[in-house]
């Protein structure tokens, strides 16, 4: 089982719909769930956080996290083909360590005008 | 305020060459971290700092060291490189050391080793 495990893309969807993009990790200790987007040659740009349990909205962006189900889940309202972008989940507190954060391999998000 | 900067954005080398890599942490930020990603992969953690001293280390092999200066500013050094240690090589900081600070990326350096 992979460590932190994204669901496979390419995601397409059209202007105006729920992007969902899904997560889950292996690590029961984990502690703090991050995503993050990243456009085609470019580093990775911090969109959402969430360390508790529940929902988390920013925005257009909902972060949910159920640590007793080890998953964790992104949700983007009114899609804009700006969002078209690899959205990578990242965790952290890993094997105990508080400084080794696990990324996902990314799911590929495709928004069509 | 300026984000976290990297320097060179590009670099080419050959295999058993030396490489390093640098960082400037956002202002304030006094923790810096080193990622390697592979193209169709995340982020890979590398190391690491805190105040200078080591407080995290990934399953890289010892050629690949790191340290933090004073100002907070880091180096990642690799030594004996190969080609699979072509990769975009990220630093990322954040303000202080535990699980619950976010990290923020640069732009990264772009390694190719022939």
């Amino acid at each position: 089982q992979k460590e932190v495990e994204q669901n496979s893309g390419p995601l397409s969807v059209p202007e105006g719909a729920i992007a969902s993009l899904n997560c889950t990790y292996s690590d029961r200790g984990s502690q703090s769930f991050f995503w993050y987007r990243q456009y085609s040659g470019k580093s990775p740009e911090l969109i959402m956080f969430i360390y508790s349990n529940g929902d988390k909205e920013d925005g257009r962006f909902t972060a949910q996290l159920n640590k007793a189900s080890q998953y964790v889940s992104l949700l983007i309202r009114d899609s804009q083909p700006s969002d078209s972008a690899t959205y990578l989940c990242a965790v952290n507190g890993f094997t105990g360590s508080r400084n080794d954060m696990r990324f996902g391999a990314g799911t590929r998000l495709t928004v069509k005008p | 305020d300026a984000g976290v900067t990297q320097s060179p954005t590009h670099l080419i080398k050959t295999r058993g060459q030396h490489v390093t890599l640098r960082c400037s942490p956002i202002s304030g930020h006094k923790s810096v971290s080193w990622y390697q990603q592979v193209l169709g992969q995340g982020p890979q953690f590398i190391f690491q700092y805190y105040e200078k001293e080591e407080r995290g280390r990934g399953n890289f092999p010892d050629r690949f060291s790191a340290r933090q200066f004073p100002n907070y500013s880091s180096e990642l050094n690799v030594n004996a490189l190969l080609l699979g240690d072509s990769a975009l090589y990220l630093c990322a900081s954040s303000q202080l050391d535990g699980t619950y600070n976010e990290q923020f990326f640069g732009p990264g350096t772009r390694l190719t080793v022939l």
